[in-house]
């Protein structure tokens, strides 16, 4: 099982606000991914990086951005938060080998005014 | 149509009861399948995964995969009020290991 943490787990800030949502894991998995979820609404893959200085996009448009400088560390920065961007975001890693498995964070709910 | 369907529910059971929940892909290049449970407001965690054409059991839960049909399945036995949540199947495309969600089935289990 995968240790993978996530910070701050509650956010709630101005609209036009920069903010970093945090994420890292401590079992060297080189595959990270972040995933946007409103309540009740399906899992969107926004981000995902396949190693250091890898990043790509996911599968739903996403303003926000990401960077790999470090295996264990993936973060997402929205440069100006917006009551759209309100949801919870959520980090997963994988292992270099087998199967795929992601293990999830405890996730990041945000909340913009 | 979706590459990973699944039933949205809700999948309502009696305590006690089987829960039969369904999954189809469309990708037939997916190798590997998962079945994840996220409780309301929570991150999704890993049930269990199945790889081969077949039935893979862990405790109270079984997993079915027929790769034919495209088809996968969990089965919950005797089941619990704590089963109550939404579970997601997710399919890995055989090119990397970025998985497909399904938009999961909500199961209520009443006591």
């Amino acid at each position: 099982e995968a240790d993978i943490y996530q910070t701050p787990r509650y956010l709630v800030i101005g609209t036009g606000k920069k903010i970093t949502l945090e994420c890292s894991q401590t079992m060297g998995h080189d595959k990270m991914y972040w995933y946007q979820q409103d309540p009740g609404m399906e899992l969107h893959l926004i981000h995902y990086s396949y190693g250091v200085n890898s990043t790509e996009k996911g599968d739903l448009s996403s303003e926000s951005t990401v960077s790999r400088i470090r295996t264990e560390h993936f973060p997402l920065t929205l440069e100006s938060a917006r009551p759209s961007h309100t949801s919870q975001y959520l980090c997963a890693s994988s292992a270099p080998t087998g199967t795929g498995t992601q293990y999830f964070g405890p996730g990041t709910r945000l909340l913009v005014l | 149509q979706k590459e990973v369907e699944q039933n949205s529910g809700p999948l309502s059971v009696p305590e006690g009861a089987i829960a039969s929940l369904n999954c189809t892909y469309s990708d037939r290049g997916s190798q590997s399948f998962f079945w994840y449970r996220q409780y309301s407001g929570k991150s999704p965690e890993l049930i269990m995964s199945i790889y081969s054409n077949g039935d893979k059991e862990d405790g109270r839960f079984t997993a079915q995969l027929n790769k034919a049909s495209q088809y996968v399945s969990l089965l919950i036995r005797d089941s619990q009020p704590s089963d109550s949540a939404t579970y997601l199947c997710a399919a890995n495309k055989a090119a990397g290991n970025k998985l497909t969600f399904g938009g999961g089935t909500r199961v209520l289990v009443k006591p």
